[in-house]
């Protein structure tokens, strides 16, 4: 079964700083697509960024960025120029293409981030 | 900007009652998904629903959960008696069809509190 996780608990950035929050997954697919999802206060799910595994170009979105190390299942996303409205919960997810169409994400535990002014 | 909607926002209930949660969806979209949040845990996948049938469900969605699409636009969770331990953060997701079915978009949520 495929597993996430974000080893980071907790991080914290300096308003217009560069913070980059770290994702592993585990998995014995060679398709699959990565997402990151942002949950403000509010709680309501945010898609940040997506990235195909088939694609060895890192997906950017303004100023968010992944670094994509498919040998190293390694998903991480960068955040440049931090904004106090980037505090949030961000959580890693996982979902499979073996589904045509369809299927599950599976989430890491989540990354606390607060930005501090 | 279309998106995913989600009532209640907030549903308190006394343990053992029925309760119904509504979502609608995108309304293009096909693909259909109850996640759970306990708080301060990671989202977990309850079930997933496409051409009126259930696709994928997760060892949480047990007897006592079912989903219904009564007609063309809601789409609803129901815990027939519910627990403490089925108090979280419920939130649907939809995805569309073809190279859109990869990105599902999540509602508000809703917020169980089963005392």
């Amino acid at each position: 079964a495929q597993t996430v996780t974000q080893s980071q608990p907790e991080m914290s950035v300096q308003e217009a700083e560069t913070v980059t929050l770290s994702c592993t997954y585990d998995t014995s697919e060679s398709d699959y697509y990565l997402f990151w999802y942002k949950q403000p206060p509010s709680r309501q799910m945010i898609l940040v960024i997506r990235q195909e595994a088939y694609k060895q170009q890192n997906a950017t979105e303004n100023r968010f960025s992944v670094n994509f190390q498919k040998a190293a299942k390694s998903f991480s996303l960068k955040i440049s120029d931090s904004q106090l409205g980037d505090a949030a919960m961000y959580f890693c997810a996982y979902r499979s293409s073996i589904y045509n169409q369809g299927g599950k994400l599976i989430f890491g535990q989540g990354t606390e981030l607060s930005v501090k002014p | 900007e279309p998106e995913v909607t989600q009532t209640p926002s907030h549903q308190v209930t006394q343990m053992g009652q029925e309760v119904i949660l509504r979502c609608v969806p995108i309304s293009n979209h096909l693909y259909f998904y109850w996640y759970r949040q306990i708080l301060g845990q990671k989202v977990e996948f309850l079930v997933s629903f496409y051409n009126n049938e259930i696709s994928e469900k997760s060892e949480i969605f047990d007897d006592q959960f079912s989903v219904e699409r009564p007609d063309g636009s809601n789409f609803t969770l129901k815990i027939r008696s519910t627990k403490l331990e089925d108090s979280a953060m419920y939130f649907c997701a939809s995805s569309g069809a073809g190279s859109s079915t990869d990105t599902q978009y999540f509602g508000p949520g809703t917020r169980l509190t089963v005392l």
